[in-house]
């Protein structure tokens, strides 16, 4: 299996709602990340796990809050979101060092009304 | 910090050959990445380089030069469905080395023309 799989595809959300975001992969890669890309724009970086521990959090608003339950799975829980956080949340695995690339999953297209 | 530089857009033609640069600074260098992404979708991998050199793969070849911080990606006989945004992106290793971790630029609108 070499993929990142996550879901759901889309998400609409009103600003009260409570969602999460869920990938999983199971490459045996250590390290996994949360990246935010909105339209025209590169994907940013938000979170990076490494042994299923928080080590990076790129100054990301609170309403944002990672989980790492397993080697395997990454969720990114979503609470109170704004309007301008509407965008595609990409998901992306890796050995520790990155050294043998870097796979992304497809992405959850997340609008917020 | 990290940084790195790409045009924003270039067009070619149709079975063109056409090459898109990217610079970077950065400590800790642990490769350079070239993604392709179609709007509304996911990048997908292109090419890794982290020796200097030149590394090809079909109608794609990207170059590395560490001491210039200079990467380019080269596309041959284009084809309309080349028409993406290009990404270079840099894996750097983060807390004394034990974590590595990847920036991208901000992209190439590459458009392909008949």
């Amino acid at each position: 299996d070499t993929e990142v799989t996550q879901t759901p595809k889309h998400l609409v959300m009103g600003m009260t709602n409570k969602k999460s975001l869920k990938c999983e992969q199971h490459m045996g890669h250590r390290a996994m990340y949360w990246y935010k890309q909105k339209a025209k724009k590169p994907p940013e970086l938000m979170f990076v796990y490494s042994y299923e521990k928080l080590s990076i959090n790129e100054s990301v608003p609170s309403r944002f809050s990672p989980e790492c339950p397993n080697s395997s799975l990454l969720n990114l829980h979503l609470h109170a979101l704004q309007p301008e956080d509407s965008a595609l949340y990409l998901c992306a695995s890796s050995q520790i060092l990155g050294k043998d690339g870097y796979t992304f999953g497809s992405g959850t297209r997340l609008t917020v009304v | 910090g990290q940084n790195i530089d790409q045009p924003t857009e270039m067009t070619a033609t149709e079975g063109a050959i056409v090459q898109i640069n990217c610079t970077y600074q950065t400590s800790g260098f642990n490769g350079l990445f070239w993604y392709q992404q179609h709007a509304g979708e996911a990048p997908t991998f292109l090419s890794y380089n982290v020796l200097d050199g030149l590394e090809e793969k079909g109608r794609f070849s990207s170059f590395l030069s560490r001491s210039k911080g200079y990467s380019y990606l080269l596309l041959k006989e284009l084809q309309m469905k080349d028409s993406a945004s290009y990404l270079c992106a840099v894996s750097f290793l983060n807390y004394g080395g034990s974590q590595g971790n990847l920036i991208f630029g901000k992209g190439t609108k590459l458009s392909v023309k008949p």
